[in-house]
Parts: C-alpha cells; structure tokens; sequence
C-alpha cells in the first residue's frame, strides 16, 4: 500500500515562495499508471486540486493557479515537489500529497501538511 | 472552473438513509465518469468512499453507494451510523483538471 508523506517549513513570508516535497514509500513514482497530485484545503474550507505530474514530468495545473505553481518529480528520490510563487494569506492551508489512478478517479492521499503564510 | 455544488449539510437519524447532491456541468460531472466521494473527519485527510461514480474500494460498508443522472452525481448513506458525521466532497474530473464539490456536512441526530 503507498504511503505518501508531505513535508516543508509550517510557515512562509508574503510573497515569498512556497516549497513542499512529498516523499512515496510502497510504491514506485516511475509507475506508467499513476498521476501524483497536490491538493490544499485552506483552514474551515473546502478542498481544491492544485496540479499532477506523471513520471515524465507531463504537467497539469489548475488554471486559477497556472502561472504560481510548479510541480515536479525526483525519481531518483521517489519523491515529488510543490512549489508556489508569490504566497499571499489566501495560500494558508493544509497541503495535501495524492496520487491518482490514471483511467479512473481512485485517489490515496498523504497526511498533510499545514502551511501559513504570515510575516 | 466552479467547484461543483454540494448542499451545505444533511442530516438523518441512525438507521434512516441521507442522500447528498453533487452538481455540476457538462464539462466536468456530466462528461466524464470519472465522479469519486470522500469522507473526512476534524483533522484529518479525506477517505476515499466512491470512486468512478459507482465503485467502492475494499473496506468501504456497502453501506456507501453513489450514482449518476446527468451533470448531478449523487451519494447515499443506508443505514446511517453515528460514525457518518462528517464532511463529504464529491470530485470529478474536468479534462485536463479536478474540480471538488463545495462540501456536504452530514449530521446524525
């Protein structure tokens, strides 16, 4: 069963950037048949799909973020990574690392990780 | 892209059968079936319930089912347990994106 634990600094300044990785145990980051995702749910609010990467590297964002977002894959490390340009206090949230079955909608999900952004 | 819409609570007494709504457009619900359901409790991160509109992972009560008319997917809870009590998204692909309902509140009374 893939584990998937996020990591990165609880807080950032405004307008400063953003950066988590999200580390893959049981399973394989190389894997054909899977996408890794980046998910945030801002504190007492809902969720929102932030982008994925598959192993290539072959990237998909959401577009009210496309422009802040970077996301890349270490396969070497079996980990992937989040970076988001420019944070403002809107980007406080729980961070959450996924991956996602390609050809269906079944997702497994990290634990997450709070960031906030404060000065 | 809008999030889908969810109702913003549920509620049912233990044994009664609550359903929740989860609509959104020809584009993203209605196009795809590709539609999943997660549970989630304070603090913690979403489980998976329902994933392409219908199908239940291993370990998932049967209680859980989900269903599609439509650009409206719909998951109902058999059989309502105080465990239920929860926050409920739907999420369904949009191309070359997801989009997540707004979230359903589920109470037992």
């Amino acid at each position: 069963q893939v584990q998937l634990q996020e990591s990165g600094p609880g807080l950032v300044k405004p307008s400063e950037t953003l950066s988590l990785t999200c580390i893959v145990s049981g399973g394989s980051i190389s894997s054909r048949s899977h996408f890794w995702a980046w998910i945030r749910q801002p504190p007492g609010k809902g969720l929102e799909w932030i982008g994925s990467i598959n192993y290539s590297g072959r990237t998909y964002y959401n577009p009210s973020l496309r422009g802040r977002v970077t996301l890349s894959v270490d396969t070497s490390k079996n980990q992937l990574s989040l970076r988001v340009m420019s944070v403002t206090a809107t980007d406080s949230a729980v961070y959450f690392c996924s991956r996602e079955d390609e050809g269906s909608s079944r997702r497994d999900w990290g634990q997450g990780t709070l960031v906030t952004v404060s000065s | 892209q809008s999030a889908l819409a969810q109702p913003r609570s549920v509620s049912g007494s233990p044994g009664q059968s609550v359903t929740i709504s989860c609509s959104g457009t020809s584009s993203d619900v209605g196009k795809y079936e590709y539609v999943s359901w997660y549970q989630q409790h304070p603090g913690t991160a979403p489980k998976l319930l329902i994933y392409d509109v219908t199908q239940r992972p291993s370990g998932v009560p049967d209680r859980f089912s989900g269903s599609k008319s439509g650009n409206t997917a719909s998951l109902t809870i058999s059989g309502l347990q105080a465990e239920d009590e929860g926050d409920y998204y739907c999420c369904s692909h949009a191309g070359i994106s997801y989009v997540f309902g707004t979230g359903t509140t589920v109470t037992v009374l």
